[in-house]
């Protein structure tokens, strides 16, 4: 089974700083990787995802993340953060077989005006 | 991209008692999943529900607590019986999309917060 380490639960940033949300999983076989957001009571949100190609994955609201096979980790970046970013951020790893998700522990992001 | 709705969006429920919730997609898809998140907690699957066969449990969660339904291809519930206050979390619908061998995203609905007293 997989498993993800999101290593900070809790990150507080100023308002227009950057951010970077870790996320490292365990397999190293083939992985596809996601990135959700949970804002304050609602559902979760794909953020972005990388099934194969370019390592640098970017996503919407101006969110990217970058796969790095050897270090297995999967990080969220924002070069500018707005307090509409504050919520919860998940990853979440599936192998190439089965179809089970397997996410991380979150990272509640706080933005400070 | 698949829209998913899920009924009740929270109740308040009394020990021993059973609640079901439902989950509806606007498309048809063969896998469907449900999820549950505890207070300050991740995601943990229930189980994984295909149209037309018994629904897969994963370990820890048993048919008896979480009986699930299957009807069609648009269509689960998920019912929580005999409510303990352990029980207290929102439950998530997820549909997965795409094409089998693009392993697409899982979309999620917005849950059902369930609070037993």
């Amino acid at each position: 089974a997989q498993s993800v380490t999101q290593l900070d639960s809790q990150v507080p940033v100023f308002e227009e700083a950057p951010v970077e949300l870790r996320c490292n999983y365990s397999s190293s076989v083939s992985v596809y990787l996601f990135w959700y957001v949970q804002y304050p009571n609602q559902g979760l949100q794909l953020l972005l995802k990388y099934l194969s190609g370019s390592t640098l994955v970017k996503g919407i609201n101006g969110f990217e993340a970058e796969f790095n096979k050897s270090q297995t980790s999967f990080h969220l970046r924002k070069p500018s953060v707005h307090i509409s970013d504050t919520a919860e951020y998940f990853c979440a790893v599936k192998g190439d077989t089965g179809n089970q998700f397997y996410f991380g522990t979150g990272t509640s992001l706080t933005v400070i005006p | 991209s698949a829209v998913i709705s899920q009924k009740p969006s929270r109740d308040i429920c009394q020990r021993g008692t059973s609640l079901t919730i439902q989950c509806q997609v606007d498309s048809q898809v063969t896998m469907m999943f449900w999820y549950r998140q505890q207070p300050g907690q991740s995601l943990t699957l229930i189980a994984t529900a295909n149209q037309g066969s018994e629904a897969t449990y994963e370990s820890g969660f048993v048919i008896d607590k979480f009986p699930i339904s299957r009807p069609n291809l648009t269509f689960s519930t998920l019912t929580v019986s005999n409510m303990s206050p352990e029980d207290s979390s929102i439950y998530l619908c997820s549909v997965e999309d795409g094409a089998w061998a693009t392993y697409n995203e899982q979309f999620f609905g917005p849950g059902t917060r369930l609070t037993v007293l």
